[in-house]
């Protein structure tokens, strides 16, 4: 079973504010990703990285940025939040090689609210 | 890696197959076709996948067209519970392995 968590799963703050959502994994995996979600539409992947000190932007231009100290974990934050921010941000990771090596396991998500 | 066309939606009615398409003509011989669902508010869920043969697991049987041209998702008995969006993708694993969702096909079972 997959075991990637993501905090807060819910999070309604104010314009201007620093905000920063939690993704780690216990799975030892080197890849991982954040997507973005507004409702009822497709995920677009806005950061990666391929491991420790390695990130990329993705398709969809965002304001956040990441950061990958440790394998386990993949933070992103927005420095100053706006109502154009407000959306569900997925986290996921995938290994490199091994029978799970197709497989991009996705965390609950974070839906985050800017007013 | 290459672009994939699905239907918008689809229904089916709860017992029956559901058969879901995907068009992917521009797919390279070393891409694989994955297939992804996304319950409502939910990360989403991995499949299945294949190259060319088909492939059966328990959830889902994975048939690719002999050009690979394109391919069908079955869910042999569809229940309520997969009422979803259903994600086909197609990648090279390991070399390039994020992953561009498009706008998938929304199932509804009906009763």
């Amino acid at each position: 079973e997959a075991d990637i968590y993501q905090t807060p799963r819910y999070l309604v703050i104010g314009t201007g504010k620093k905000i920063t959502l939690e993704c780690s994994q216990t799975m030892g995996h080197d890849k991982m990703y954040w997507y973005q979600q507004d409702p009822g539409m497709e995920l677009h992947l806005i950061h990666y990285s391929y491991g420790v000190n390695s990130t990329e932007k993705g398709d969809l231009s965002s304001e956040s940025t990441v950061s990958r100290i440790r394998t386990e974990h993949f933070p992103l934050t927005l420095e100053s939040a706006r109502p154009s921010h407000t959306s569900q941000y997925l986290c996921a990771s995938s290994d490199r090689s091994g029978p799970t090596s197709y497989e991009q396991y996705f965390g609950p998500g974070t839906r985050l609210t800017v007013t | 890696d290459a672009k994939t066309t699905q239907p918008t939606s689809m229904d089916c009615a709860e017992g029956r197959a559901a058969n879901l398409p995907c068009n992917h003509s521009t797919i390279s011989g070393n891409e694989y076709v994955y297939w992804y669902r996304q319950i409502h508010s939910q990360g989403p869920q991995y499949i299945i996948h294949g190259l060319k043969n088909n492939e059966t697991n328990e959830m889902a049987s994975l048939i690719i067209t002999e050009d690979r041209k394109s391919s069908t998702l079955i869910l042999p008995h569809a229940t309520l519970r997969d009422t979803a969006v259903y994600y086909c993708i197609v990648r090279v694993p390991r070399s390039a392995s994020k992953i561009i969702f498009g706008s998938g096909t929304r199932l509804s079972i009906r009763p």
